[in-house]
């Protein structure tokens, strides 16, 4: 089967750092996003990774085990525009590009 | 102007009623993808077109149906609407190009509510 786990909800003080985490058990693995969601609007790219260890990009930082079947999203420098979902997807290696998305954690920033 | 557009924005209808969602995209992706999103399951696939002779069914075709009527529209039509079709519903394109990555970008959405 598939499956995609991240936490609901999270919250976080702006300035500070968060960790959102995400566990997956596909059939097979091609690949892993990451997407922000801000509330009624389009899903926004963040990430991707397909090998092992971490991808930084600017405050925004993300982590792949593929043995594990984890990544994370970590955000740094937190500011109150971070409030939003953030969404987890996986690429099975079938060959169409189709993405199993988690359902998403949503991320409040309080000052 | 917006890279992948979605029309309408929003939707009210009936019970029974044909509608059609469009979605136009200027990115020149030969890929492209109909979702939706009801809160608390994420993003669901319902159909998705590698070109405009390729349509394959998602993980929840039943009640829809496509249309690629060129590289760049891809129509999504709910033959007899229900309420459980209640949804915000995202159209998305990537592309082929050689490039591995393949990230699928998403229009703004539509909030269809079915009365």
């Amino acid at each position: 089967g598939q499956n995609i786990d991240q936490p609901t909800e999270m919250t976080a003080t702006e300035g500070a750092i968060v960790q959102i985490n995400c566990t997956y058990q596909t059939s097979g693995f091609n690949g892993l996003f990451w997407y922000q969601q801000h509330a009624g609007e389009a899903p926004t790219f963040l990430s991707y990774n397909v090998l092992d260890g971490l991808e930084e990009k600017g405050r925004f930082s993300s982590f792949l085990s593929r043995s594990k079947g984890y990544s994370y999203l970590l955000l740094k420098e937190l500011q109150m525009k971070d409030s939003a979902s953030y969404l987890c997807a996986v690429r099975p290696p079938n060959g169409y590009n189709k993405l199993i998305f988690g359902a998403g954690t949503r991320l409040a920033v309080h000052p | 102007d917006a890279d992948v557009t979605q029309t309408p924005r929003n939707r009210i209808t009936k019970t029974g009623k044909r509608i059609m969602l469009e979605c136009s995209q200027t990115k020149g992706h030969d890929r492209m993808y109909w979702y939706r999103q009801d809160p608390g399951l994420g993003l669901r696939l319902i159909y998705y077109s590698f070109d405009v002779k390729d349509i394959n069914k998602g993980e929840i075709s039943d009640g829809y149906s496509v249309s690629r009527q060129a590289q760049a529209k891809f129509s999504l039509s709910l033959e007899s609407a229900i309420p459980n079709q209640t949804a915000l519903y995202f159209c998305a394109t990537s592309d082929t190009g050689g490039a591995y990555q393949e990230t699928q970008y998403f229009g703004p959405g539509t909030r269809l509510l079915v009365l």
